[in-house]
This record gives structure tokens, sequence and C-alpha cells, in this order.
């Protein structure tokens, strides 16, 4: 059973410009969870979708940040018009429940450089 | 949403004992306490979670006490490759609430 996958592992972007990111939840986990970690601090949660729903992205800026998690295929965390603040690593999670079981399992993040 | 405190960072020799304390004074009855592990460019990972009393598995002990306004994570004999960031949380079974990470602790194993 493969872990959370995570793609790309490292993006390199410049200002203006779109970031996408994937993540490919564990084999039967349909909960999956963003989150952001900036250099030397804690993870800052984003947003938690169900498959088709977002159910909390209360972490989310509020602009040029989005996120989905379709029926089929992998969540995408999209930012738009990237500038340098939004360099960071950004971690999928996934869970084949709710977030009250505490267990997450974690990809191995994507690496976003915006130039 | 219970608010965790733990030290920002320890050090300590191969072979000792770590003892990691997580204060969590607003610990609700329906609240567990968790425990993650991060290494250096990788995503957390899941160690531990208890109630009460102890909890023992193959990578660590949790120590909770009854009143659970803190708990201690203890790590045996650890080694260098035990270093990371241990972050405490608290979650709660009761009505769904975000999965939040605090800073961590950050162990530093000395040869």
């Amino acid at each position: 059973n493969a872990g959370v996958m995570q793609n790309p592992r490292h993006l390199v972007r410049r200002r203006g410009q779109e970031a996408r990111l994937r993540c490919s939840p564990m084999k039967g986990h349909s909960h999956v969870y963003w989150y952001r970690q900036l250099p030397e601090e804690g993870l800052k949660f984003m947003v938690y979708l169900q498959k088709e729903n977002i159910i909390d992205e209360s972490g989310m800026p509020k602009e040029r940040f989005s996120a989905e998690f379709p029926k089929e295929g992998p969540s995408i965390l999209r930012i738009q018009q990237v500038v340098r603040g939004d360099s960071a690593a950004y971690f999928c999670a996934s869970s084949p429940r709710g977030p009250d079981t505490g267990e997450l399992f974690f990809g191995e993040g994507s690496r976003l450089t915006v130039l | 949403l219970a608010k965790t405190t733990q030290p920002i960072s320890m050090d300590s020799y191969e072979g000792q004992e770590v003892n990691i304390t997580c204060s969590h004074n607003n610990i609700a009855t329906n609240d567990y306490i968790t425990w993650y592990q991060q290494f250096p460019s990788q995503g957390p990972r899941f160690i531990i979670q208890g109630y009460k009393t102890k909890v023992t598995n193959e990578v660590a002990s949790l120590f909770i006490p009854a009143d659970r306004k803190s708990s201690t994570l203890s790590l045996p004999r650890v080694s260098l490759s035990d270093t990371a960031v241990y972050y405490c949380l608290v979650v709660s079974s009761g009505g769904y609430q975000k999965v939040t990470f605090g800073t961590g602790t950050k162990l530093q194993v000395i040869p």
C-alpha cells in the first residue's frame, strides 16, 4: 500500500506564475489535508477536503489559493500569481476517516521556491 | 481547541532516555493527546496517542497524569537518528476540529 504521494517534490516559479501541487492520498483514504511549513516553523493548517467537498478552508489565504479533491484523481493545491512569501514546503496528509482519529498520514512534501 | 505548550528545543546524548513534556491545561473530555515526529525535509509521522495513564509502543511511551493537563513523551535510549522535531497535539473526538500543529520541540541527539 503506497503512502501519500506528492508531486512535484520541488517546484521553482517566478513571481506572477502559477503553482500546482498534487497529492494522491493513500488507497482507501477519502480525507485530505494540506499544510504549509515555512523554514524553522511548525505546520500551518490550510484546508481539509473530503472527496469533492471542501470541509474546512479556514487556513487558506483568501486570495490566489484554491484547493480541490475531485471524484477521480489527486487533490490539487493551486497558487495563482505566486509571490516570494509563498515559498515554503507544502505537505499533504490523508486519513481513512475524519481528523477525530488524530492519525494523519503525510506525504514527503512539495517545496516551492518563488524567484 | 486545547492549546499546547512544549519546550522549543532539547539536547541529549546518545543512549540517554529523553522525556519531552507538553502542557495542555484546557484539554477537554473528548480530547486525545497525540505525538508526531518530523525529520528534516520529511513529512510528520504519527508516533503515539493516548487518553490517560500510560501507552507504550515500539517507538515511545506516553505518560498522562490523572488530570490530563500535561503529558510526557519518553524516548528510551535515543540514537542520532532520533534527531527530529516532536509535536504534541490535542485531537478532539467529539465533533470536527482541525488538527493543528504548534512549533514542536526540536530534539538534537549528540554523539
